[in-house]
């Protein structure tokens, strides 16, 4: 299975609302994880379950979706917030695949 | 606290065998809530997953790894490693390990996200 996720790079000021897409190449239900991860560090678990937020993680991310099409939403981008985004598919007939990455900038 | 601790040799020749440990502290391997995983990301681009372990030995690899990859646990010294053989410069990466959920659904145990990660350390593949 294929994870696809647009943009590759997403510039954006703090405040503003941001959206990821990641798509499949086939339907994977709701077994959907997205991740967030800084230079030199490894990723943080911010959605599992394509819309379950993760102990820990600020309301402010949130996901949806399911099938084919998910994605990840920054209600209001803050400071902190600039990263790299993985979406992740997980079951037990396929490999665990990776996107390619969104890397956030600011603008 | 969990903490996830990736430790081994960070330089390697083409054709040899990188052996990674991830010792585990805070937690027990011995959950059934849990598998182990290992996961890698190349210089500049995205992660690849190796494999994962439950704590009875039952091990799931990627099939891109065909029979060069090896997982295995110690539960006694809270531990799990991965082997790779036939090492090439292609295998140069940063290489995590995490606790990944064990999923239970009506259709047996099932794999979940990575929700804790070690810190990575960088192996890298050269003559």
């Amino acid at each position: 299975i294929q994870m696809t996720q647009s943009p590759s790079t997403l510039s954006a000021s703090v405040g503003d609302r941001v959206t990821i897409t990641c798509r499949a190449s086939q339907s994977i239900s709701s077994w959907l994880a997205w991740y967030q991860q800084k230079p030199g560090k490894a990723p943080k678990l911010l959605i599992y379950k394509a819309s379950s937020l993760e102990s820990g993680v600020p309301p402010r991310f949130s996901g949806s979706g399911s099938g084919t099409q998910f994605t990840l939403t920054i209600s209001s981008l803050q400071p902190d917030d600039f990263a790299t985004y993985y979406c992740q598919h997980y079951n037990d007939y396929s490999p665990e695949t990776f996107g390619q990455g969104t890397k956030v900038e600011i603008k | 606290q969990l903490q996830l601790q990736e430790s081994g040799p960070g330089l390697l020749k083409p054709s040899e065998t990188l052996s990674l440990t991830c010792t585990v502290s805070g937690a027990s391997l011995s959950s059934n809530n849990y598998f182990w995983g290992w996961i890698r990301q190349p210089p500049g681009k995205g992660l690849e997953w190796l494999g994962s372990i439950y704590y009875s030995g039952t091990t799931y690899q990627n099939p891109s790894l065909k029979s060069r990859i090896t997982i295995s646990v110690d539960t006694s010294n809270k531990e799990f490693s991965v082997r790779l053989s036939s090492v090439t410069a292609a295998d140069t990466a940063v290489y995590f390990c995490a606790r990944q959920y064990r999923l239970v659904t009506i259709r047996g145990p099932k794999r979940g996200a990575f929700h804790v990660w070690g810190q990575g350390t960088r192996v890298t593949v050269s003559s």
